[in-house]
């Protein structure tokens, strides 16, 4: 039963579309995460919710846009998406702020 | 502004030798530092952290990790390598000052490759 789960898998798609990756954890976590692996697999956070609350709000384009229906649920939508969008998009949850995390399987975005 | 360093993009071990892999950090506060490892198209797993208390942290498979304040570092070790830890390895800081988030600085990752 995987704890954090993330769909699509793979994303391939034009430059220009709008695109939505959604994640769902089933730990009971209060805090999840949405982090961007760039092609030189360097991890940076984008995101983070507690409690359906925004925490963390990086330097991220207003172009993408956390969505957190519940407590299990985060979803990222990214609208006009341009190529330097092209990464892996791993979703986490923790317990609380601070605790270690647990990482989806990572969602591939290609755009053409 | 907090920092986590890695200054080893790849480390080679032979099976069953001792490995270490580097990790220097620097916050304004006390550290929480973490490690993860990532395997070929998975996720970041947790292997261990330090928060306060023993030095030395023990960890899953084995990996151990010695927490250094003078020295500002956390490495990671394992007395005794096998061709499965060959993966990604990362160090990450929380700092543990008022007011966090919970926001980690991940450093830039250090490949272990280990051979029969």
């Amino acid at each position: 039963d995987t704890a954090v789960s993330q769909t699509p898998k793979y994303l391939v798609t034009q430059m220009g579309n709008d695109k939505s990756i959604k994640c769902e954890q089933n730990l009971g976590h209060d805090t999840m995460y949405w982090y961007k692996q760039d092609s030189k697999k360097f991890l940076k956070i984008m995101f983070s919710y507690n409690n359906k609350e925004l925490i963390i709000n990086e330097t991220v384009p207003n172009r993408f846009s956390p969505k957190s229906p519940d407590k299990a649920h985060l979803n990222l939508h990214i609208n006009s998406l341009e190529l330097g969008d092209s990464a892996v998009y791993f979703c986490a949850s923790s317990q609380m702020l601070g605790q270690p995390q647990h990482f989806g399987d990572g969602t591939r975005l290609s755009i053409l | 502004a907090q920092s986590v360093a890695q200054p080893e993009d790849q480390v080679n071990v032979a099976e069953g030798n001792p490995l270490t892999v580097k990790c220097t950090y620097s916050v304004s506060g006390n550290p929480y530092l973490f490690w993860y490892v990532q395997y070929p198209n998975r996720g970041l797993q947790f292997l261990l952290k330090y928060i306060t208390g023993d030095n030395l942290v023990k960890g899953s498979y084995g990996f151990e990790a010695e927490f250094n304040k003078s020295q500002t570092s956390f490495h990671l070790k394992k007395p005794s390598a096998l061709v499965s830890d060959s993966a990604l390895y990362f160090c990450a800081v929380r700092d543990g000052g008022s007011g966090n988030t919970g926001k980690l600085i991940f450093g830039q990752g250090t490949t272990l490759q280990v051979k029969p």
